[in-house]
């Protein structure tokens, strides 16, 4: 049972252009939301999170929403970046940390 | 700063030969240590976690095992390699404040032959 999931397992976005990866979560007892950033090879980094109580949060390039009511969230980036290409997790917590299933994102030049 | 390792980077292992993966974080006392497996569309798996020496609670049964030895010190471990058992396994730890995220270790790429 994935109680998150990444339904778009790639994603190929112009540079320059505005990257959305999105998320959506079943379980209503999630309260905060993570997005991790990982190279092959290597492991996840933190990106950026949000709280329940939010339905937004920005760091720089990227901006995480949270629709609670349809249970979804989702990061964009702007502009997005050769160096942003790589695997994005978004992640749930509630009593442990759920992770989606990964969508790929490549910048195209 | 804190840090975190993992070792052996890579390893490649027959079916029935036994495992060891270690990790150990610096910089930080008393960490929640995780173990996740990384496999094809299922993103993060988590396989163990712990809260303190000794305290092991497992998410998965499988023929992995995790220890603790010492404070920052956390094994992955199994008697008998299977096949299934390849993927990337990542070490994580966090403080015990709730909202900390996790910061992971650099991983280690098994392939059971």
């Amino acid at each position: 049972d994935q109680q998150v999931k990444q339904n778009s397992p790639s994603l190929s976005v112009q540079e320059g252009r505005i990257s959305i990866l999105n998320c959506d979560y079943t379980n209503s007892m999630f309260d905060y939301f993570l997005w991790y950033k990982k190279y092959p090879a290597e492991g996840p980094t933190f990106l950026i999170s949000i709280s329940s109580i939010k339905d937004k949060n920005e760091d720089g390039r990227f901006t995480v929403f949270l629709n609670k009511s349809a249970k979804h969230l989702s990061l964009h980036i702007v502009p997005s970046q050769p160096g942003d290409s790589a695997v994005y997790f978004c992640a749930a917590l509630g009593e442990k940390l759920t992770f989606g299933t990964g969508t790929r994102l490549t910048i195209i030049p | 700063s804190q840090t975190i390792h993992q070792w052996p980077a890579t390893l490649v292992q027959p079916v029935g030969s036994p495992l060891s993966l270690e990790c150990t974080v610096e910089g930080t006392s008393n960490p929640n240590l995780y173990w996740y497996r990384q496999a094809a569309g299922r993103g993060l798996q988590l396989l163990f976690y712990s809260v303190g020496i000794g305290q092991i609670s497992s998410e998965v049964p499988q023929n992995l095992s995790a220890s603790r030895p010492q404070d920052r010190q956390f094994i992955l471990s199994s008697k008998k390699l299977l096949l299934s058992d390849s993927g990337f396994y990542l070490c994580a730890w966090r403080t015990g404040e709730i909202r900390d995220e996790q910061y992971f270790g650099p991983g280690t790429r098994l392939t059971v032959t």
